[in-house]
């Protein structure tokens, strides 16, 4: 079955460069999810968007953005790199929770491994 | 105040033995979500159960099962049966508002278990 797919998986950035992630949901979820992962934390959510709108924002700073295209890919763009964005950055994708199916599993993308020196 | 708390940092388990990896959760929502992911050295994020707080019945996957107490706003992972490749971080999340599109999982801060001969 195909599953997410994340583009790099691995980056490396000088401080102040930019960078740009991408994410290919599975075939038909219209859901798409950022999360970043530091070393040794827990996922944290960034942005999210549905059927191409953004639908919630979270911990995500101004010096990113994030959009979702008409082929339902999204690419989260980061600029003026800084040493703390250095992360693991997951895309997942789901169908939207009010689809009709009684819960909708958010399948996770292998990660984009960001390291900015 | 944290949404998701696992007390347990790490824990060890003998091989063959079974583990409950503890989950206790806040939220005021009626309706939400309980899902924990399994994340191996290599990264991924690996879905493994889910359970709804509409659910009677707790959630079982294979040899997994979840303790759901609702009273309690507890969601224990029980892993039977352990073997070498459960040895990995288990995380434990949460959505919420499952009416609404593009709900977040909120994640803890995670449970390293180490499976040993």
């Amino acid at each position: 079955a195909a599953g997410v797919i994340q583009s790099p998986r691995h980056l490396i950035k000088e401080k102040r460069e930019t960078a740009t992630l991408k994410c290919y949901p599975i075939p038909r979820h219209d859901t798409v999810y950022w999360y970043q992962q530091g070393p040794g934390q827990d996922p944290q959510f960034l942005i999210s968007f549905y059927e191409k709108m953004q639908s919630d924002k979270g911990s995500i700073p101004d010096r990113f953005s994030a959009q979702q295209f008409s082929d339902y890919h999204s690419e989260l763009n980061m600029s003026s790199l800084e040493l703390g964005d250095s992360a693991l950055y997951f895309c997942a994708s789901s169908l939207a929770v009010d689809s009709g199916s009684s819960y909708n599993e958010q399948f996770f993308g292998p990660g984009t491994r960001l390291t900015v020196l | 105040a944290q949404k998701i708390t696992q007390t347990q940092p790490g824990m060890f388990v003998q091989e063959k033995e079974a583990v409950t990896l503890d989950c206790t959760y806040d939220t005021s929502d009626q309706s939400y979500g309980l899902f924990w992911y399994k994340q191996p050295s290599s990264g991924e994020m690996i879905f493994l159960i889910y359970q709804g707080s509409y659910d009677e019945q707790n959630a079982t996957e294979g040899r997994y099962s979840l303790n759901f107490q609702k009273a309690r706003k507890s969601a224990n992972l029980v892993i039977s049966a352990s073997q070498l490749g459960d040895s990995a971080m288990y995380f434990c999340a949460m959505r919420e508002a499952l009416t609404g599109t593009a709900s977040k999982l909120t994640f803890g801060t995670g449970t390293r278990l180490q499976v040993t001969l």
